[in-house]
């Protein structure tokens, strides 16, 4: 049963582009939300994460806007660079701090 | 400071042969975790430890699975025997002390290919 359901599979942007990545989960316990970005033949790396009683936070340009009542969250990465193509994970985590993670979203950045 | 170590970063066998994973987690961290990641899919807990307990194997199957943290530092995976589906990247992470929110920091992986 996947718990956190992710959109879209892929994602292809220009430079400076916007690219918005969606979440949405069914389980209520989950009290914590990262995303995690992974690069071809390395482990997934924290990016930024939203406790459910906080809406927007914003690190750099990285954006995670929640929806506790719709139960979504977003990641939103302003004026993209290459550098950026990565594959992107969405999580929810449990009391025990176990990351339930989402199916991926494979974003690619074009000079 | 190091990162979480792990090996060997690739292996290949033969379906019903056994194969072993080592980590070394990041000096000081209490919790580690094994992950399996399947081609195309996200990381699936497969269990958690904290120093050398097991807190949770919910998801391990333990007919062919097994793992252990005898000192608390280091751990091994073990898969025996090996079946096609066992092909993935087995993923060890650790973190301080398993509160919620804590950052949970990831190794390279260890991508396995059952032949």
């Amino acid at each position: 049963q996947q718990q956190v359901k992710q959109s879209p599979q892929s994602l292809i942007v220009q430079k400076g582009g916007i690219p918005i990545i969606n979440c949405a989960y069914e389980n209520t316990a989950f009290d914590y939300f990262p995303w995690y970005q992974q690069f071809p033949g390395k482990g997934p790396a924290l990016l930024i994460a939203i406790r459910p009683d906080v809406s927007e936070k914003k690190e750099g340009r990285f954006t995670i806007s929640f929806n506790k009542s719709a139960k979504q969250f977003s990641l939103h990465i302003m004026d993209s660079q290459p550098g950026d193509s990565a594959t992107y994970f969405c999580a929810g985590v449990t009391g025990a701090n176990n990351l339930f993670f989402g199916t991926g979203t494979r974003l690619t950045v074009i000079p | 400071e190091a990162g979480v170590a792990q090996s060997p970063r690739y292996k290949i066998i033969e379906k019903r042969q056994s194969v072993a994973f080592w980590c070394n987690p990041i000096s000081g961290h209490a919790t580690l975790y094994w992950y399996q990641q399947i081609l195309g899919q996200g990381p699936k807990l497969l269990i958690q430890f904290q120093n050398n307990g097991v807190v949770d194997d919910s998801q391990l199957p333990k007919d062919r699975f097994s793992a252990e943290r005898l000192k608390g530092v280091d751990s091994t995976l073990k898969i025996q025997p090996a079946k096609l589906e066992d092909s993935a990247v087995y993923l060890c992470a650790s973190s301080f002390s398993g509160g919620v929110g804590e950052t949970q920091y990831f190794g390279p992986g260890t991508r396995l290919l059952v032949l």
